[in-house]
């Protein structure tokens, strides 16, 4: 498989608990993004990876999230206390070099919290 | 403020019937404008890069442009599989060698049979 994957494709919770999402990347690229997107908005930025370094974070991020890539392949996505309003597809892409090139896509997590 | 505006919000168009999107941006330091397709609940689907006003880009039914403020995406002859949100994102320069991308909200189009 040389796309981008993700897991799971859906998580229900509730209010309150913890969840994690896992990204698998290209294999060959170094960068990886999360975005979160809900319906009928783009793609709203999260953070980034260049191998393990996490170069950015949005300031609108609660501190309720947060990503780690330990070993510079793939990446997880953590949200604690999840509320209602965390509902939405959380989407990943890996891209190769140095900066924002064409990135590719995963099929998304989509999380909706009871 | 860096912007990314696309439009129409969404287009209904009959099977072969030929049109075009647009993605008009007031950045600055632009370095690359990007086209994605996204089919619902799917994660999008890289079309296009465009760097220069004056680049062009083809694929089968599409075609991207790129002017100095905006950039059109051109379906020509369109079938229902052609129906999806197409976004676009640009890719800007920032407070030295900073990079960031911008996206816009999508055009969702849908080709009736």
């Amino acid at each position: 498989d040389t796309g981008v994957s993700q897991n799971p494709r859906h998580k229900i919770t509730k209010r309150g608990q913890n969840v994690t999402f896992r990204c698998d990347p290209i294999s060959e690229h170094n960068r990886l993004y999360w975005y979160r997107q809900t319906l009928g908005q783009g793609p709203e930025f999260l953070t980034y990876f260049q191998n393990e370094a996490q170069l950015e974070k949005s300031r609108l991020l609660s501190d309720r999230f947060s990503a780690e890539r330990p070993k510079g392949s793939f990446s997880t996505l953590e949200i604690q206390r999840t509320e209602q309003g965390d509902s939405a597809m959380y989407l990943c892409a890996s891209s190769w070099g140095q900066a924002h090139n064409e990135q590719f896509f995963g099929p998304g997590t989509r999380l909706t919290v009871l | 403020e860096d912007q990314v505006t696309q439009s129409p919000e969404a287009l209904r168009l009959q099977e072969g019937e030929s049109s075009s999107l647009n993605c008009s941006y007031t950045v600055s330091g632009l370095r690359g404008l990007f086209w994605y397709r996204q089919d619902p609940g799917k994660g999008p689907e890289f079309l296009f890069t465009l760097y220069s006003a004056g680049e062009e880009k083809e694929k089968e039914r599409l075609k991207a442009t790129l002017t100095k403020k905006e950039s059109f995406l051109h379906i020509t002859a369109p079938k229902p599989e052609d129906s999806a949100t197409y976004l676009c994102a640009v890719q800007v320069i920032f407070a030295g060698n900073n990079r960031k991308l911008i996206w816009g909200l999508g055009t969702s189009l849908a080709v009736n049979p």
